[in-house]
């Protein structure tokens, strides 16, 4: 079975701080897809970023940036300089490549940046 | 592209009343189609799992009565809430795997936010 586990509920820092959201997960698949979404106050998903298994490579999109690695099975994410607007819910999710393919996502981090 | 409609963005009704939510995949051909659940400060709850042509797929403890999926054409996925209740408030959000995606990406709507008084 898979899982995802966000151990940060919430996370307060002030603008310009860097902050790096944790995500850890179980999968007995050696095939899968790790995501993260943010979610505004809105509601709606946000796509971040996709991982597959196979790449390690770490990876940076402007202020963001993601550090995967398969022997501690995290895909830690960072924000760098925060910003007020990065204030949302953020989740980290997997996919594992059997049939169903259905996304199982963790509990969330909310991030606020304070001015 | 990749585009998932959801519809509508809120919605309030009455206790004892159906509230059916639309998602239509407006540029691509959806096979299977996810309803997910999320409650006030909670993650997103997979509920079922929408085919085309067949029966959808209830995770453990979604009562398939109570929260009917219609999957009748490849671009339109039906979840009717029947005899709402308070306790079915909740926000509401389908998914759906573009093709050229290759099948590990996911799109989603913009969610559905119903009450139930």
């Amino acid at each position: 079975a898979q899982k995802v586990t966000q151990a940060q509920t919430e996370i307060s820092v002030v603008e310009k701080e860097d902050v790096t959201l944790d995500c850890v997960y179980e999968t007995r698949d050696t095939t899968y897809y790790l995501f993260w979404y943010k979610q505004p106050p809105s509601g709606e998903l946000v796509f971040l970023i996709r991982r597959n298994s196979f790449d390690e490579q770490n990876e940076i999109s402007g202020r963001y940036s993601w550090n995967f690695q398969k022997s501690t099975s995290s895909f830690n994410f960072t924000i760098t300089a925060s910003q007020v607007v990065d204030s949302a819910v953020y989740f980290c999710a997997l996919s594992e490549a059997g049939s169903a393919r259905q996304l199982t996502f963790g509990s969330g981090t909310q991030l606020t940046v304070l001015p | 592209g990749a585009v998932v409609s959801q519809h509508p963005s809120w919605v309030i009704c009455k206790s004892g009343t159906s509230v059916k939510i639309e998602c239509r995949s407006l540029d691509f051909q959806a096979t299977t189609m996810f309803w997910y659940r999320q409650f006030p400060k909670q993650s997103l709850m997979l509920m079922a799992t929408s085919n085309e042509g067949s029966k959808a797929t209830y995770e453990q403890g979604v009562e398939k009565d109570k929260f009917l999926i219609n999957h009748a054409s490849l671009t339109l996925s039906t979840l009717t809430v029947t005899s709402a209740h308070p306790e079915d408030s909740s926000f509401y959000i389908c998914s759906a795997r573009p093709p050229r995606a290759g099948g590990y990406g996911y799109t989603f709507g913009s969610g559905t936010r119903l009450t139930v008084v």
